[in-house]
């Protein structure tokens, strides 16, 4: 079983409508939790991350954790061509070792016009 | 603020000889800095992790004697691939964090071919 695990995709979604993108994990030492866009041939961009149980919005963009259920999510309101990308989920686990994040397989996303 | 830069942004090499990569941070200390690479259609993962001053700590699977990686100022790591064969083509992302940071910050990645 993989630490973090991800819907492949592609996700298609119409623009406009909300994109509702899912990560779950195995390890329940992970403490904090990070979404990352990344475009084709592009390394990661940071999107927001979340350490907190509930929502956490930004813009168009919300993130939830639910601790217990060991799942993490990301929606992303008013969906646009731009947003068309490959998102990454990463957790974190503090160690004293250093605070590396593993990352899930990632979900493809087309928002179609 | 925050910003990572890496050097070159893409090489292409003979098989056999050796490829060096810079990571800097252009603006804040890296305290820690982590290698990753990423095959097409992959995710990222972790090749091994290195703070300011002390040898890297490298991933299961990862051959420290082939990937080398130095992180000799708290603003420069580089990954060196030797005896480079065509299967260590693939994109190689540097990421650095520093005292107080919640997040990595990535640099723009190298695309290493190797012929």
């Amino acid at each position: 079983q993989k630490e973090v695990e991800q819907n492949s995709g592609p996700l298609s979604v119409p623009e406009g409508a909300i994109a509702s993108l899912n990560c779950t994990y195995s390890d329940r030492g992970s403490q904090s939790f990070f979404w990352y866009r990344q475009y084709s041939g592009k390394s990661p961009e940071l999107i927001m991350f979340i350490y907190s149980n509930g929502d956490k919005e930004d813009g168009r963009f919300t993130a939830q954790l639910n601790k217990a259920s060991q799942y993490v999510s990301l929606l992303i309101r008013d969906s646009q061509p731009s947003d068309s990308a490959t998102y990454l989920c990463a957790g974190r686990v503090i160690k004293a070792a250093g605070n590396k994040l593993t990352f899930g397989g990632g979900t493809r996303v087309l928002v179609k016009p | 603020g925050a910003v990572v830069s890496q050097h070159p942004s893409w090489v292409i090499c003979k098989s056999g000889t050796s490829v060096k990569i810079e990571c800097r941070s252009l603006d804040f200390q890296a305290t820690t800095m982590f290698w990753y690479r990423q095959f097409p259609k992959q995710s990222l993962m972790l090749m091994a992790t290195s703070n300011e001053g002390s040898k890297a700590t490298y991933e299961q699977g990862v051959e420290k004697d082939k990937f080398l990686i130095n992180h000799a100022s708290l603003t420069l790591s580089t990954l060196t691939v030797t005896s480079a064969h065509p299967e260590d083509s693939s994109f190689y992302i540097c990421s650095a964090t520093g005292t107080g940071f919640y997040e990595q910050y990535f640099g723009p990645g190298t695309r290493l071919t190797v012929t």
